[in-house]
């Protein structure tokens, strides 16, 4: 799977866009880039995923790059809930045996 | 739907003991996972199964065993217990490999002393 870099912390205002980035320069064409968060002391919650078109979904929306080597998860009017650690995640769609979660964003939402 | 569901939600375990840890999903999925959190890190892959009946191991799978003996059903089971496997565990299901997502239980906390 192709490795991820993501800031360690980022602040957002509440009810403005969060816009989380992430680079995977070194994706492959088959691979899939997934975002999951895990909100303090809960399980990781899936959030969107995509191959090469932007895709949005109730949670979020994903821009990925013509190139594929980078991406941005868009929470468009984030609440004091979307406070969580946010990890970018790429991983050929025909694997079955692991996600690598890596240490992804913190993201804390400011009242 | 209940969802993924794990049992016990903390435990305090003395080095040497063993215990199993339970885990059940209720949305039909084939694929079930556990993994281990420690403080400050990723998740890891422990063991995985792809049906009833199969299981493979993952990138931890010392000191731990599963079985699978129905679709709903993944226990873990942890055989002499150190402090090392002190952790917060996950399971987690999924319909299917690859593109769709893993549905994830609110993890067991577990200590070794």
């Amino acid at each position: 799977d192709a490795k991820t870099t993501q800031p360690t912390s980022m602040d957002c205002a509440e009810g403005r866009a969060a816009n989380l980035p992430c680079n995977h320069s070194t994706i492959s064409g088959n691979e899939y880039v997934y975002w999951y968060r895990q909100i303090h002391s809960q399980g990781p919650q899936y959030i969107i995923h995509g191959l090469k078109n932007n895709e949005t979904n109730e949670m979020a929306s994903l821009i990925i790059t013509e190139d594929r080597k980078s991406s941005t998860l868009i929470l468009p009017h984030a609440t004091l809930r979307d406070t969580a650690v946010y990890y970018c995640i790429v991983r050929v769609a025909s694997r079955d045996d692991k996600i690598i979660f890596g240490k992804g964003t913190r993201l804390h939402i400011l009242p | 739907n209940a969802g993924v569901t794990q049992t016990p939600k903390f435990r305090i375990l003395k080095i040497g003991q063993s215990m199993t840890l339970q885990c059940t999903q209720d949305m039909n999925h084939n694929y079930m996972y556990w993994y281990r959190q420690d403080p400050g890190m990723g998740l890891k892959l422990i063991y995985y199964s792809v049906g009833a009946g199969i299981t493979d191991k993952g990138e931890v799978p010392n000191g731990y065993n599963v079985s699978r003996s129905t679709t709903e059903d993944f226990p873990l089971r942890l055989e002499l217990a150190a402090p090392s496997q002190t952790s917060v565990y996950f399971c987690a299901s999924s319909y299917a490999r690859g593109v769709y997502e893993q549905y994830f239980g609110p993890g067991t906390r577990l200590t070794v002393t």
